[in-house]
């Protein structure tokens, strides 16, 4: 069964960091480009960011650039997303997502079941 | 970056109803198109992908259709366990951008 599932989380101060992890099983993670997707407390879902199979193609969200960092240990079947100075808007659920392509088309399958983030004081 | 726009954002139908949802894209994005089911507390479900194409093992109520601007989600039957929010999403640029989402509640 593929699955993925992030940790991570927390409670954290304005201007703090915390890392995600999201461990995938059930398919050869190392042939698949991966995502993270937030979603705000009762919001829609943005796109945080995309690594490729081999991480030589990386993407990020102009509200993230800079501050957030993707990456992949792909002998660990592992990804990951280091958050730094954040801000009280980064509050969200935080969902890894496998990145599907072919032939020009793709899409996001399947998702994690979400890690929450909240920045506060 | 492009925007998408869905209607409605909410949406209350009985049991049995056909209930469509719409999404129209800020410019041309051809067929690249993808619409997502939320149930409560849960990760987004692909259901169609490439605006039309259903995903293996959802169901033959649910469609989708539409090219260019203006795409259509379609379920044929409605049932109770297709509450949820639908958000569309298009691929054509970077970044993928998702719609508000339309909020499914059983009148």
């Amino acid at each position: 069964e593929v699955q993925l599932v992030e940790s991570g989380g927390g409670l954290v101060k304005p201007g703090g960091s915390l890392r995600l992890s999201c461990a995938a099983s059930g398919f050869t993670f190392s042939s698949y480009s991966m995502n993270w997707v937030r979603q705000a407390p009762g919001k829609g879902l943005e796109w945080v960011s995309s690594i490729s199979s081999s991480s030589s193609y990386i993407y990020y969200a102009d509200s993230v650039k800079g501050r957030f960092t993707i990456s992949r240990d792909n002998a660990k079947n592992s990804l990951y997303l280091q958050m730094n100075s954040l801000r009280a808007e980064d509050t969200a659920v935080y969902y890894c997502a496998r990145h599907i392509a072919a032939a020009g088309i793709y899409w996001f399958d399947p998702w994690g079941q979400g890690t929450l983030v909240t920045v506060s004081s | 970056d492009i925007q998408m726009t869905q209607s409605p954002s909410s949406l209350s139908a009985s049991v049995g109803d056909r209930v469509t949802i719409t999404c129209q894209a800020s410019q041309d994005i051809s067929n690249y198109l993808n619409w997502y089911q939320q149930k409560p507390g849960k990760a987004p479900k692909l259901l169609i992908y490439d605006a039309s194409n259903l995903e293996t093992g959802v169901p033959s109520r649910f469609s989708g259709s539409g090219s260019g601007t203006d795409f259509t989600f379609t379920i044929s039957s409605l049932q109770p366990e297709d509450i949820a929010t639908y958000y569309c999403q298009q691929y054509d640029n970077l970044p993928p951008t998702f719609g508000q989402g339309t909020k499914l509640e059983i009148k």
